[in-house]
């Protein structure tokens, strides 16, 4: 079946560092999506990526949709105590009425 | 405008039992999907309702089943609980897209944890 493989599994890092996270599929997805999830919470979206190439910001965040479709990055810079969460990766399959392959999700730690 | 709300938050359950876990889907909303997630992974869609009318499903046995309400409401019945049926059930709602599907940008409850004994 579909699997999305996302790295690294955790970050470690100091406030005010740049982040980047990867998501790479071994099948091809038309949309790309970045959710963030924190702790008793659901997951909330962040960013979503409708086109082969495009790269779309949402304040400090960027995330990019790989132009083979089969991979998406999301880099957060300054990060502050606040980013800390897991976040997701996720590919839309229109199969299926439309549902979401979620990555493992990479858990970030900020340090103050 | 209020935003997707599960019930219970949290419940514990025994091998063998049901359970019901109810959504209200967020206002102007007419899709729900239901995912569970294990802990320490993503969520895995289990289905999605449309006009309340299953449109999707994943890889789940039939005692995972669901019903959606004509006010857009949701509930997801799992009958003989195993252990492994232990997990977060989040509802997610959307608007939808063309024929029905959804575009990705789902809005999710907080859950309903499950724990069973």
């Amino acid at each position: 079946g579909q699997q999305l493989n996302q790295s690294p599994q955790s970050m470690f890092i100091q406030e005010g560092e740049d982040v980047s996270m990867n998501c790479t599929s071994s099948s091809i997805f038309n949309t790309w999506l970045w959710y963030k999830q924190e702790p008793g919470e659901g997951p909330v979206l962040l960013i979503a990526l409708y086109k082969a190439g495009e790269l779309t910001s949402n304040g400090r965040l960027t995330a990019q949709f790989g132009i083979t479709r089969k991979d998406s990055f999301l880099n957060i810079s300054a990060s502050i105590p606040s980013d800390v969460g897991i976040y997701f990766c996720a590919g839309l399959d229109y199969n299926q009425g439309g549902k979401l392959i979620f990555g493992q999700g990479t858990e970030l730690s900020v340090k103050p | 405008e209020t935003g997707v709300t599960q019930s219970p938050t949290h419940l514990i359950k025994t091998r063998g039992q049901q359970v019901t876990l109810r959504c209200s889907s967020q206002s102007g909303h007419n899709t729900v999907s239901w995912y569970q997630q294990a802990l320490g992974q993503g969520p895995q869609f289990i289905f999605q309702y449309y006009r309340e009318e299953e449109n999707g499903r994943g890889n789940f046995p039939p005692r995972f089943s669901g019903l959606q309400f004509p006010n857009y409401s949701s509930e997801l019945n799992v009958n003989a609980l195993e252990l492994d049926d232990s997990a977060l059930y989040l509802c997610a709602s959307s608007s939808p897209g063309l024929a029905g599907t959804n575009t990705g940008e789902l809005f999710f409850g907080e859950g309903s944890r499950l724990t069973v004994l």
